[in-house]
């Protein structure tokens, strides 16, 4: 247990409605990033925060996507109008920067299958 | 172009020996770079980061950085049975290649 916690672990969906996912970070963290990984791939960043500040979107992040996090604190990921294609595991990891060793944490993630 | 490529594998070793990992990088102006390693199911743990070309070693795990080839890789002495999952190379803000699967045979 890396400290990253994310909600539900496990997530199946038809097609067309919207999920979201939660991801808690450490608690003194304040950069925390979304990533997405298929079978056979590694994780493709998707957006990070600093803070409650959303400083990069990948382009692999459509409008059907969007995160937030409100207090600095936990952050969601929507996705709405789900694809067949958006079938992944999406990954949480959190670090503090300005350390010297600048480990990234990462969360179990959340397994979404769209029927 | 990949921004980050490795092999995909698998790469199978016998126990004991020593298992290269390799990895190359698109950005020439990349500072950072780290291997993960990730079990069938879970998420990736982080091994080593390295900054500064040359070698860096940490117990049975040396990362070796080549920033004018563009080239990092990742030594494993005495390779383990338990050693057996895929390494990730990520690079600054972590973009990750596809992985390299790692099969280490008793």
């Amino acid at each position: 247990d890396t400290g990253v916690s994310q909600d539900p672990r496990h997530k199946i969906t038809k097609r067309g409605q919207n999920v979201t996912f939660r991801c808690d970070p450490i608690s003194e963290h304040n950069r925390l990033y979304w990533y997405r990984q298929t079978l056979g791939q590694g994780p493709e960043f998707l957006t990070y925060f600093q803070n409650e500040a959303q400083l990069e979107k990948s382009r692999l992040l459509s409008d059907r996507f969007s995160a937030e996090r409100p207090k600095g604190s936990f952050s969601t990921l929507e996705i709405q109008r789900t694809e067949q294609g958006d079938s992944a595991m999406y990954l949480c990891a959190s670090r503090q920067t300005g350390t010297a060793y600048n480990e990234q944490f990462f969360g179990p993630g959340t397994r979404l299958t769209v029927l | 172009q990949k921004e980050v490529e490795q092999n995909s594998g698998p790469l199978s070793v016998p126990e004991g020996a020593i298992a290269s990992l390799n990895c190359t990088y698109s950005d020439r102006g990349s500072q950072s770079f780290f291997w993960y390693r990730q079990y069938s199911g879970k998420s990736p743990e982080l091994i080593m980061f390295i900054y500064s070309n040359g070698d860096k070693e940490d117990g049975r795990f040396t990362a070796q950085l080549n920033k004018a080839s563009q080239y990092v890789s990742l030594l494993i002495r005495d390779s383990q049975p338990s050693d057996s999952a895929t390494y990730l190379c990520a690079v600054d803000k972590l973009i990750f290649g596809q992985g390299t699967t790692l099969q280490v045979k008793p």
